[in-house]
């Protein structure tokens, strides 16, 4: 297994496009978490579900936002009607079931709206 | 609530030199303190996790402490390398799982 795989790396798209993300975690892992990180910033949690249940979504997941995790492996976050404030890097993780376990993270999307 | 404050935010030393990064938490109940390296423009790599019972992990090179009375952990790195310049990350997981990640230590090994 090579690790956290997020498709795609980068991506630049116009104001109002929609965009969707994918990320597919460690093989094993049930847990799998979204962040979003800003230039100078720590990332800030979005989401994490655990097999296809979304248990969490953080107050920063906007009615334009929505994940999905339909069969308990990859996931996919996208953003509708994008404005340039959610110009970020979007970092998944996988851990494999609690929150005592290491989690493991991908490369990221690097969105830029324009 | 829980905020996670890292200092310094930026750190030069020269090659060789030990260093001593610190991350402190408001909040005590936390369920365990995971530290990061992340390289620019990339993702985060995990370095050590200390569970909220433990008080300190070593890897290598690396040594974290965790002191949850004074909301406290530190990252020591021995002999430090260029290879080792990075932003380093710690992130306070709490008993809900929200996990909180301070700024973060962008620090520079001078050759």
């Amino acid at each position: 297994d090579t690790g956290v795989s997020q498709n795609p790396r980068h991506k630049i798209t116009k104001r109002g496009q929609n965009v969707t993300f994918r990320c597919d975690p460690i093989s094993e892992h049930n847990r799998l978490y979204w962040y979003r990180q800003t230039l100078g910033q720590g990332p800030e949690f979005l989401t994490y579900f655990q097999n296809e249940a979304q248990l969490e979504k953080s107050r920063l997941l906007s009615d334009r936002f929505s994940a999905e995790r339909p069969k308990g492996s990859f996931s996919t976050l996208e953003i509708q009607r994008t404005e340039q404030g959610d110009s970020a890097m979007y970092l998944c993780a996988s851990s494999q079931g609690t929150s005592a376990d290491t989690q493991y993270f991908g490369p990221g999307t690097r969105l830029t709206v324009l | 609530k829980q905020e996670v404050t890292q200092i310094p935010a930026a750190l030069s030393v020269p090659e060789g030199e030990n260093l001593v990064l610190n991350c402190s938490f408001t909040d005590s109940a936390i369920y365990n303190l995971q530290w990061f390296r992340q390289d620019p423009g990339k993702g985060l790599t995990s370095l050590l996790l200390i569970q909220s019972s433990q008080r300190e992990q070593t890897s290598g090179r690396l040594n974290a402490s965790l002191d949850k009375s004074s909301g406290r952990s530190t990252l020591y790195i021995a002999a430090s390398q260029p290879g080792d310049s990075a932003t380093y990350l710690c992130a306070a997981v709490r008993g809900d799982d929200k996990i909180i990640f301070g700024k973060g230590t962008r620090l520079h090994i001078l050759p």
